[in-house]
């Protein structure tokens, strides 16, 4: 069956673009998250939904970073005004309940020049 | 506040010989705690959780990992390496949000 799917895979923009990223979950998952990877970091946690609820933004690094879900499924990260610090890999994840295991896309690679 | 460690940049195994990665963590309830692998180039895999329930934990591609309470470990072993477990590991602890470690690169040595 199809896995948890983002597009793009590999983004370009210039300072001061804004930018959106898609997450296709694996169908039926009620819980999605977005994350931020730096190179050599671990997954930062950004943002949890539950449905179409976002029930945590609290790691949205600033009020520039977006994300919806408004039918469940599909998701949207999107980034105004990017800055260079934004450039990182975003992963998507989802998942079947709360405490069940994440099943992680390929991630969008962002390079802000 | 909850907090996950892995105090290894990177471990380096002979083939055949056992592994193990470390992870440490804090939190202020019942903990819990996942592994997820990651290949170059592909997304993380998971491989094992610990909920609750029996300490030691079995997973995908013969890894395990054992909950010590009193330490506030959770480590993956393996009893027997394979080149192709080379990959980044990643220990992520879930309290009120999902918590992940800066990795561990494994080095499988042939």
């Amino acid at each position: 069956g199809a896995g948890v799917s983002q597009s793009p895979r590999y983004k370009v923009a210039k300072r001061g673009q804004d930018v959106a990223l898609r997450c296709d979950p694996i169908s039926g998952h009620v819980s999605l998250f977005w994350y931020q990877q730096a190179l050599g970091q671990g997954p930062e946690f950004l943002t949890y939904f539950q449905n179409e609820a976002q029930l945590d933004k609290s790691g949205l690094p600033s009020d520039r970073f977006f994300a919806e879900r408004p039918e469940g499924s599909v998701s949207t990260l999107k980034i105004q005004r990017t800055q260079q610090e934004d450039s990182a890999v975003y992963l998507c994840a989802s998942s079947g309940g709360d405490l069940r295991e994440q099943y992680f896309g390929p991630g969008t690679r962002l390079t802000v020049t | 506040a909850q907090s996950v460690a892995q105090p290894e940049d990177q471990v380096n195994v002979a083939e055949g010989n056992p592994l193990t990665v470390k992870c440490t963590y804090s939190v202020s309830g019942n903990p819990y705690l996942f592994w997820y692998v990651q290949y170059p180039n592909r997304g993380l895999q998971f491989l094992l959780k610990y909920i609750t329930g029996d300490n030691l934990v079995k997973g995908s591609y013969g890894f395990e990992a054992e909950f010590n309470k009193s330490q506030t470990s959770f480590h993956l072993k393996k009893p027997s390496a394979l080149v192709s477990d080379s990959a980044l590991y990643f220990c992520a602890v879930r309290d009120d949000k999902i918590i992940f470690g800066k990795g561990t690169r494994l080095h499988i040595l042939p």
